[in-house]
């Protein structure tokens, strides 16, 4: 099956500095991947659609100033949450979008999630 | 309300029960697709049911969509303890696009109780 990473799985980091999120499809291609933020016992919240080549298209009430994302290859996305505050703490996870088409056209293929937290 | 809401939000079963939950969307969709989420962990994909199905089956899995009642339910027969974790429906309105942006419901937190 189609399989996605992220790295790191937890990270703590300090109020005022940026941390980077990778997310990587392993064994296909991925024309789009997706960023989403969960808030603990909620729901996923897209944050943003990252196409490859491209520049990413934010959510509403996503500063686009602050969670940077990159889309440099068909097998890698970045997420960096420049100059972290403790209300950045939360779970984030990215899904990929095959470029094959097929059978799972319209598959999303999630990551396992970073944890975030912010002191 | 937010597209996509899921109940009951907790349910909580006996083994060899079956569990039914339900999904609740407001807009026209292209597809509606199924998710579990282990505690702090991904998502897995569990099914997905297009706009003109009405019903779909895999494994101990059984979907169904009502599009004229904009809700969909998911039934999980003979529960294990395994599938102890969060459901959540997630709508897609878009058609023949590169990657679907889907919406996703609250989730229902099922416990199968051994």
């Amino acid at each position: 099956g189609a399989v996605v990473s992220q790295h790191p799985s937890r990270v703590i980091c300090k109020s005022g500095t940026s941390v980077k999120i990778e997310c990587r499809s392993l064994d296909f291609q991925a024309t789009t991947m997706f960023w989403y933020r969960q808030f603990p016992k909620k729901s996923l919240m897209l944050m943003a659609t990252s196409n490859e080549g491209s520049k990413a298209t934010y959510e509403q009430g996503v500063e686009k100033d602050k969670f940077l994302i990159n889309h440099a290859s068909l097998t890698l996305s970045t997420l960096t949450v420049t100059s972290a505050h403790p209300e950045d703490s939360s779970f984030y996870i990215c899904s990929a979008h095959p470029r094959a088409r097929g059978s799972n056209f319209y598959e999303q293929y999630f990551g396992p999630g970073t944890r975030l937290t912010v002191t | 309300s937010q597209q996509g809401e899921e109940d009951p939000q907790a349910l909580s079963i006996q083994e060899g029960e079956n569990a039914t939950m339900n999904c609740s969307y407001k807009t026209s969709i292209n597809n509606l697709q199924w998710y579990r989420q282990n505690s702090g962990r991904g998502l897995v994909h569990l099914i997905l049911i297009r706009s003109n199905e009405r019903e779909k089956h895999s494994g101990r899995l059984r979907v169904t969509l009502d599009t004229s009642k904009k809700s969909s339910s998911l039934l999980i027969t003979a529960s294990r303890a395994a599938d102890t974790a969060s459901y959540f429906c997630a709508t897609d309105a878009r058609r023949e696009t590169s990657g679907s942006r889907l919406t996703f419901g609250e989730g229902t937190q099922l416990t199968v109780n051994p």
